[in-house]
């Protein structure tokens, strides 16, 4: 499985556009990249995933370069329910149905201020 | 509807008990995953149930780390001889295997074990 590298944490303030990058060089062909959110004391919750290109949904977009050894989680005009810790996570995906283990890394903890 | 529940929500055990931690997946599905949480880490793999029997179980750290899940959908974790650094919070999820995102799996919100 691919490793992944984003960084420890980051600080930002209400209404600004966050991006935080996650580096996976070693990616592999059939890997897909997924994001989860986790707020204290609950469990992760699944954000987006993607191959390619960008991906959008109600929450965030994920930007991911055409060689694929990177991408990036884009949260638009964040507020202070926004603060959490990001996971950036690489492996088999799409909907295809069954099952995989996902294997987390420490993750981002995003802090937003007023 | 209901989403993955996990009972209790804080265990506090002493060195050596045994503990159980009880998981109820959301209805329908039939993946059914436990993970483990240290504090400032993410969450690390410990088994997979597809139904009733356990298709992965490679992250049980050791043999007395047990888990059941008898009529495909309530699953408990077992722990015997607890340690003080099986410490941690347990967290169970469960996805579905029709038509969904291979990761995207529904977490509950953890069992927080304390041993002492």
């Amino acid at each position: 499985l691919a490793k992944t590298t984003q960084p420890i944490s980051m600080d930002s303030y209400e209404g600004q556009e966050v991006n935080i990058t996650c580096s996976h060089n070693n990616i592999a062909t059939n890997d897909y990249i997924t994001w989860y959110q986790q707020f204290p004391s609950q469990g992760p919750r699944f954000i987006i995933q993607g191959y390619k290109t960008k991906v959008t949904n109600e929450v965030a977009s994920l930007f991911i370069p055409a060689d694929r050894k990177s991408s990036t989680l884009s949260l638009p005009r964040v507020s202070l329910s926004d603060t959490a810790v990001y996971y950036c996570l690489v492996g088999p995906g799409g909907f295809s149905g069954g099952y995989n283990k996902l294997i987390f890394g420490a993750g981002t903890r995003l802090a937003v201020h007023p | 509807g209901a989403g993955v529940s996990q009972t209790p929500s804080n265990k506090v055990t002493e060195k050596g008990k045994y503990v159980e931690l009880r998981c109820d997946p959301i209805s329908g599905h039939t993946a059914l995953y436990w993970y483990r949480q240290s504090l400032g880490q993410g969450p690390e793999f410990l088994i997979y149930f597809q139904g009733t029997g356990a298709a992965d179980d490679s992250g049980l750290p050791n043999d007395r780390f047990f888990a059941v899940r008898p009529e495909g959908s309530v699953s408990t974790l077992k722990i015997q001889r607890t340690e003080r650094g099986d410490s941690a919070v347990y967290l169970c999820a469960s996805s579905s295997d029709r038509l969904s995102s291979y990761n995207e799996q529904f977490f509950g919100p953890g069992t927080r074990l304390t041993v002492l």
